[in-house]
């Protein structure tokens, strides 16, 4: 059974404080892992796919890494717009192709 | 706006009782998702839809059911529900079907159980 899991739950952050997100995952096969961005009471927004270790994307402040066994979200000079839950899932190379999604950080950023 | 729409946005509603979730995806997408959120669960997969076919099945319970129409749109139906299921329901599409391509969520609708 694939497994994500996010640390830390929750993190807060002063404006301009660089700060990274981990997603740790177990998976049969890795075929992709996700990002995603969450606003209160809204659907989760598409950042970021990764598909082998050793890959990097880039989007603004956001940066997403990948390794054989985690990915992180560096968030660089963050403002307070980049408050938010962020969500990563995995999709595994077994039958199934659903994504695995993992509970999130809530990323607080105080002016 | 992801180009996903979700009616109603909002469902008050009684244990026991029936309810249907609608959804269309965005112009072009084969593929319909549905998930559920908790405060307790995070986003769980549900049902896969693909061009009117089901295509995965998640934690779904026997007592919900979807379907995925000619036009694209796909309706999520929730039956006897109970206090547990209140919940954000979200839908989301991509345009293949095996769920490599990013996936597009929609706004979400709110089930209260009372």
């Amino acid at each position: 059974e694939d497994q994500v899991t996010q640390s830390p739950e929750a993190l807060r952050l002063q404006e301009g404080e660089s700060s990274s997100l981990n997603c740790s995952y177990t998976v049969s096969g890795l075929r992709g892992l996700f990002w995603y961005r969450q606003d209160p009471g809204k659907g989760p927004e598409f950042l970021f796919t990764l598909y082998s270790a050793g890959e990097e994307k880039e989007k603004e402040r956001l940066k997403a890494t990948l390794t054989k066994k985690e990915s992180f979200l560096h968030i660089t000079a963050p403002k307070p717009e980049d408050s938010a839950t962020y969500l990563c899932a995995v999709q595994g190379g077994g039958g199934s192709y659903i994504p695995t999604f993992g509970r999130g950080t809530s990323l607080i950023v105080h002016p | 706006d992801s180009g996903v729409t979700q009616t109603p946005k909002h469902l008050i509603t009684a244990t026991g009782q029936r309810v249907t979730l609608r959804c269309s995806p965005r112009s072009g997408d084969l593929s319909v998702y549905w998930y559920q959120q908790s405060l307790d669960q995070g986003l769980q997969f549900l049902i896969q839809y693909y061009n009117g076919e089901e295509r995965a099945k998640g934690n779904i319970l026997e007592r919900f059911s979807a379907q995925q129409f000619p036009d694209l749109h796909s309706e999520l139906n929730l039956s006897s529900l109970e206090l547990g299921d209140s919940a954000l329901y979200f839908c989301a599409s991509s345009v293949g079907g095996q769920g490599l391509n990013e996936q597009f969520f929609g706004p979400g609708t709110r089930l209260t159980v009372l």
